[in-house]
């Protein structure tokens, strides 16, 4: 157990509908990263968020948000769901902010989410 | 862009060979170099390189950083079955604290 826990690890959905994806970082960590892994493009950053607020965004898609809480757990939320959003999607946490040594991040175990 | 780039993209062995993994990173400002290693599901941390620690080792696994040529190597010796994973290098992005991935290098080790 990495100490970064994502639900649900599994999801079935249909195309056009949405869906939200939960992250609980590890204790003490600051910072929660989103990726997205498919089999052709590996680990593409979506966002992050340090402690409450949005600290980077990568090419994440408008129908795709997310939030942090004051608890520091995180939710991504994918709306219009399309074939293509078929992916792995993983959080990570880090200490992050100006104590970050850039010792890298934790990973949880990924929601598998397929679109059909 | 900052960018990854890791070769061979798969590497089929067989038990007790030694195997060697690369990585090229280009990067405006360079602070880390780090490898996971991912089997089913979460990527794992294996190493990271820095200026001030350009060689590593655990095991039968080492990684060695070249600095100014932002090149790495990741070894494996005496390959075993439980080595089968996706080897991926990654570095921060600029200054910021996000970390942008290779696509990975795909090792299989037949018994």
């Amino acid at each position: 157990d990495s100490g970064v826990t994502q639900t649900p690890k599994h999801l079935i959905t249909a195309t056009g509908q949405r869906v939200t994806l939960r992250c609980s970082p590890r204790s003490g960590d600051l910072s929660v990263y989103w990726y997205q892994q498919s089999l052709d493009q590996g680990l593409q950053f979506l966002i992050q968020y340090y402690n409450g607020e949005e600290r980077a965004k990568g090419n994440i898609l408008e129908r795709f948000s997310a939030q942090q809480f004051p608890d520091l757990h995180s939710e991504l939320n994918l709306s219009s769901l399309e074939l293509g959003d078929s992916a792995l999607y993983f959080c990570a946490s880090s200490v992050g902010g100006s104590r970050d040594k850039g010792y890298g991040y934790t990973f949880g175990s990924g929601t598998r989410l397929t679109v059909v | 862009e900052d960018k990854v780039v890791q070769s061979p993209l798969s590497l089929v062995v067989h038990e007790g060979d030694t195997v060697t993994l690369n990585c090229s990173y280009e990067v405006t400002n360079f602070r880390s170099l780090l490898w996971y290693k991912q089997e089913k599901k979460a990527p794992t941390f294996l190493f990271m390189l820095t200026s001030s620690g350009i060689e590593k080792k655990s095991g039968r696994l080492s990684s060695i950083l070249d600095k100014k040529e932002l090149f790495s190597i990741l070894n494996i010796t005496a390959t075993q079955t439980g080595d089968s994973a996706i080897y991926l290098c990654a570095g921060p992005q600029g200054g910021s604290e996000k970390l942008v991935f290779g696509k990975g290098t795909k090792l299989t080790v037949n018994p």
